[in-house]
């Protein structure tokens, strides 16, 4: 069974940093791309970054492009989402994405998503 | 950037009826499109995916259809536990871009 498990999130002031966790299971991780994709409070999505699955290359939203960065440990089977110089608009539910195929960039599976709130 | 134009915002039906949301993208985005449902407290669900495959598992009274800039979803024989959000998004070009969301209830 495919899991996704998000960690790391929480309360947080603005200009501080965070690192995101997402430990993965039930699949070859490293056969795969990821991506983070996080959700603002009764908001609508949001794309944040996806990685390719050797982690060479990495692609991000407009929003956060030089402040977060995607990362993974293909041996410890977990992605990562380093976010830098925080402001009160990355207040959201973060969610760690599998796509739906190796290569793929739609998301089949989500993990259960984690809180980070910015504020002083 | 594409723009993901998503339409009506809030849809109230009755069980039974047929309901159709639809997207429309800035520019072509050659069926490179999925939607997702996404019920209160929970995460997103994927629905379609191509434009028009069915996601594994997801009741066949779902349907995507569309091309060009222009798709839709639609929900045969609504049932109670549709109510939920639907999503589209776009994953022909960087970045990745969602529709604004439309929340369906139960009229």
């Amino acid at each position: 069974e495919v899991q996704l498990v998000e960690s790391g999130g929480g309360l947080v002031q603005p200009g501080r940093s965070l690192k995101l966790s997402c430990a993965a299971s039930g699949f070859t991780f490293s056969d795969y791309n990821m991506a983070w994709v996080r959700q603002a409070p009764t908001k609508g999505l949001e794309w944040v970054a996806s990685i390719s699955y050797g982690g060479s290359n990495t692609h991000y939203g407009d929003s956060v492009k030089g402040r977060f960065t995607i990362s993974r440990d293909n041996a410890k089977s977990t992605l990562y989402l380093q976010m830098d110089s925080l402001r009160s608009e990355d207040t959201a539910t973060y969610y760690c994405a599998r796509p739906g195929w190796e290569r793929g960039n739609y998301f089949d599976y989500w993990g259960q998503g984690v809180m980070v709130t910015v504020s002083s | 950037d594409i723009q993901m134009t998503q339409s009506p915002a809030s849809l109230s039906a009755s069980l039974g009826e047929t309901v159709t949301i639809e997207c429309r993208a800035s520019e072509d985005i050659y069926s490179n499109l999925a939607w997702y449902q996404q019920k209160p407290g929970n995460s997103p669900q994927l629905l379609i995916y191509d434009a028009n495959s069915l996601a594994d598992g997801v009741p066949s009274r779902f349907s995507g259809s569309g091309s060009g800039t222009q798709y839709s979803l639609k929900i045969n024989s609504l049932q109670s536990e549709d109510v939920a959000s639907y999503f589209c998004q776009q994953y022909n070009n960087y970045p990745f871009t969602f529709g604004s969301g439309t929340k369906l209830e139960i009229k």
